[in-house]
């Protein structure tokens, strides 16, 4: 069973189109992150979202929490080809114990932006 | 501030050697995980060190170890490799991870380990 459930798994579109990933969990995260990595390379860190019904922007990205700390989303406007890769969404889960420096990784989204 | 560095980047070994991989955090981080990540798996947790103990154990067996030294440097260690420990291996840092953590790791580039 995968804690931390990425929607959709592929995603193939055009330069311009618009874009969604979800990221969601039946557990309670104290906070989550972002990553976007390109192949043979490590994940680059996006954004983090810690408060429920959190919103950040970072410039045609938008990243949402959940109110319920439970799920979060990922939206991508007028999307370009230097955004393809693999987006993962990770969170600590904590959930009746310690999570040190435990990070749980949803599967990943692999998004192609074709020219 | 420099980031995390892995060394080596690649390394091919067979079956039944052993491999050291090395992680130097971020200036001034002092915990360190270390992760395994494959196609058919993905990022699965392997261990967490801070202040040269190890905190936190992921679900992989005793042929995967780890230590920390006092600057914070980490290595992790595979003996009797076997060919699916094929995978990039990837190592984070953070400045500090509670249990609740809210702190954000850092990875570095990733050591690309192929057993043959």
């Amino acid at each position: 069973t995968q804690l931390l459930e990425q929607s959709p798994q592929f995603l193939s579109i055009q330069e311009g189109e618009n874009l969604t990933v979800y990221c969601n969990s039946s557990s309670v995260f104290s906070s989550l992150q972002w990553y976007r990595q390109e192949p043979g390379e490590g994940p680059v860190l996006l954004v983090t979202v810690v408060t429920g019904g959190e919103v950040k922007k970072l410039k045609r990205l938008t990243f949402q929490f959940g109110d319920a700390r439970k799920d979060s989303s990922l939206h991508i406007t007028a999307a370009q080809p230097g955004d393809t890769g693999l987006y993962l969404c990770a969170g600590p889960l904590t959930a009746g114990g310690t999570s040190y420096g435990k990070l749980t990784f949803g599967q990943g989204t692999i998004l192609t932006v074709h020219p | 501030k420099a980031g995390v560095t892995q060394t080596p980047r690649y390394l091919i070994k067979t079956r039944g050697q052993q491999v050291t991989l090395s992680c130097s955090p971020i200036s001034g981080h002092r915990s360190v995980s270390w992760y395994q990540q494959t196609p058919g798996q993905g990022l699965q947790f392997l261990f967490e060190y801070f202040s040269e103990t190890q905190r936190n154990k992921g679900n992989f067996p005793g042929r995967f170890s780890g230590r920390q030294f006092s600057n914070s440097r980490s290595e992790m260690n595979v003996s009797t490799l076997e060919l699916g420990d094929s995978a990039l291996y990837l190592c984070a840092s953070s400045h500090y991870i509670t249990g609740g953590g809210t702190d954000t790791q850092y990875f570095g580039p990733g050591t690309r380990l192929t057993v043959l």
